[in-house]
């Protein structure tokens, strides 16, 4: 069955510091997507950054990168030189399968609350 | 603003009511997808609707179901409700089914059961 883990309940990080939050993941299907979303207090979900199973590179998008480790099943996520708006919760998620045939749930994590410290 | 539309906002009911949660995708958009965010069982998949068709569901109870319309809309609906019902609704589009797509969640419906 797929889950996702996600270790740290809280971190607090000095400004302008990089961040990485921890995410694995178990799945038995060789296709998959990881992806991470944050939610600001405000409650809405902002996606961030996606990682294809087949994909031969880490995802980067701006000051976001996910570091992607296949053999571990790892996908953690990098926030370079953090910024006081970067104070949220962040959650990891996976989807199974992909193609317009598939029919995939997609699983969250519990998330992890991220507060960046002036 | 993710361009998803959700209504209403708020909803406050009691125990054993019905009701109907709704949301419009962005345009362009063909798959929605619902999701439940409560304290104790955190964000979980409900069920997704590609062009009007149910393509997957997850933790979706048999009192809730789910549909899309013609015009691309869904409606969520719940009945019986019960205290354990009480959490933020989120509904999702994308573009396609492909799963390589990112989600644009709309600002979630919070559903209070008293």
């Amino acid at each position: 069955a797929q889950k996702i883990t996600q270790t740290q309940p809280g971190m607090f990080v000095q400004e302008k510091e990089a961040v990485t939050l921890d995410c694995t993941y178990d799945t038995s299907d060789p296709s998959y997507g990881l992806f991470w979303y944050k939610q600001p207090s405000s409650g809405e979900m902002i996606f961030l950054i996606y990682q294809g199973s087949y994909d031969q590179q880490n995802a980067t998008e701006g000051r976001y990168s996910l570091n992607f480790q296949k053999a571990r099943k790892s996908a953690n996520l990098v926030i370079s030189a953090s910024q006081l708006g970067d104070s949220a919760m962040y959650f990891c998620a996976m989807r199974e399968g992909w193609g317009y045939s598939s029919a995939s749930k997609i699983i969250f994590g519990s998330g992890t609350r991220l507060s960046i410290r002036p | 603003d993710s361009g998803v539309t959700q209504t209403p906002k708020h909803l406050i009911t009691a125990t054993g009511q019905r009701v109907t949660l709704r949301c419009s995708p962005r345009s362009g958009d063909l798959s929605v997808y619902w999701y439940q965010q409560s304290l104790d069982q955190g964000l979980q998949f409900l069920i997704h609707y590609y062009n009007g068709e149910e393509r997957a569901k997850g933790n979706i109870l048999e009192r809730f179901s789910a549909q899309q319309f013609p015009d691309l809309h869904s409606e969520l609906n719940l009945s019986s409700l019960e205290l354990g019902d009480s959490a933020l609704y989120f509904c999702a589009s994308s573009v396609d089914n492909s799963g390589r797509d990112e989600q644009y969640f709309g600002p979630g419906t919070r559903l209070t059961v008293t």
